[in-house]
């Protein structure tokens, strides 16, 4: 069974970092592109970030580039998502989805952690 | 303003069929494979199609996707009471590098 288990979130000031995990079990981790997706209160989803199986190949939203950098270690089947100089606009629940085998469009999803940036 | 456009809202009586709608470009749902996800309140967005028409074990067939062009639907027949969510499409975009979703479809059973 595909499970995947965010922690790291929390309340910061605007202008500070939080650094979020993802922990994934029941899939061979290496083989697999792993994304971060926000949701903002009361809105719809929005993806933020993702990257390859082998960890090579990183993409990001225009709207995070430069202040936020994901990694994945497959040794530990965790990926992470760096977020610096946060800003209020960046509240959201924060989900860890694992990518369709071959594609970057999630299919399993974890169950999210909320990032709350006050100002 | 999403890069996938979808109607904000959609209703139907139980047992009605009714059709979700995903717009999108050349550079996403006209060259990549559609996506659609269901989210209950609360709870983290679930698999409903992949690769435009193909169920996940466990979705009933009653759920169906599709894709033409630039456009994808997802039909749900036999509507029931659980069905009531908010849907949305996904596809990866070539020329943004980037997964884009549509802003989702509030879908409510009268």
């Amino acid at each position: 069974e595909v499970q995947l288990l965010e922690s790291g979130g929390g309340l910061v000031q605007s202008g500070g970092s939080l650094r979020l995990s993802c922990a994934a079990s029941g899939f061979i981790f290496s083989s697999y592109a792993i994304n971060w997706v926000r949701q903002a209160p009361g809105k719809g989803l929005e993806w933020v970030s993702g990257i390859s199986g082998s960890g090579g190949s990183t993409h990001y939203a225009d709207s995070v580039k430069g202040r936020f950098t994901i990694s994945r270690d497959n040794s530990k089947n965790t990926v992470f998502l760096q977020m610096n100089n946060l800003r209020a606009g960046d509240t959201a629940v924060y989900y860890c989805a694992k990518a369709y085998y071959g594609d970057y469009t999630p299919d399993y999803w974890g169950q999210g952690t909320l990032v709350t940036v006050s100002s | 303003q999403s890069v996938l456009t979808q109607t904000p809202s959609a209703s139907g009586t139980p047992g009605q069929r009714v059709t979700i709608s995903c717009s999108g470009s050349s550079s996403n749902i006209g060259s990549n494979y559609v996506y659609w996800y269901q989210q209950l309140p609360g709870t983290a967005p679930k698999l409903l199609i992949y690769r435009n028409n193909q169920r996940p074990s466990g979705v009933p067939d009653r759920l169906s996707g599709s894709k033409s062009g630039t456009s994808a639907s997802l039909a749900i027949s036999g509507l029931r009471s659980e069905d009531e969510a908010d849907y949305y499409c996904a596809a990866w975009d070539d020329s943004l590098s980037a997964v884009v979703f549509g802003g989702g479809t509030k879908l409510t059973v009268l």
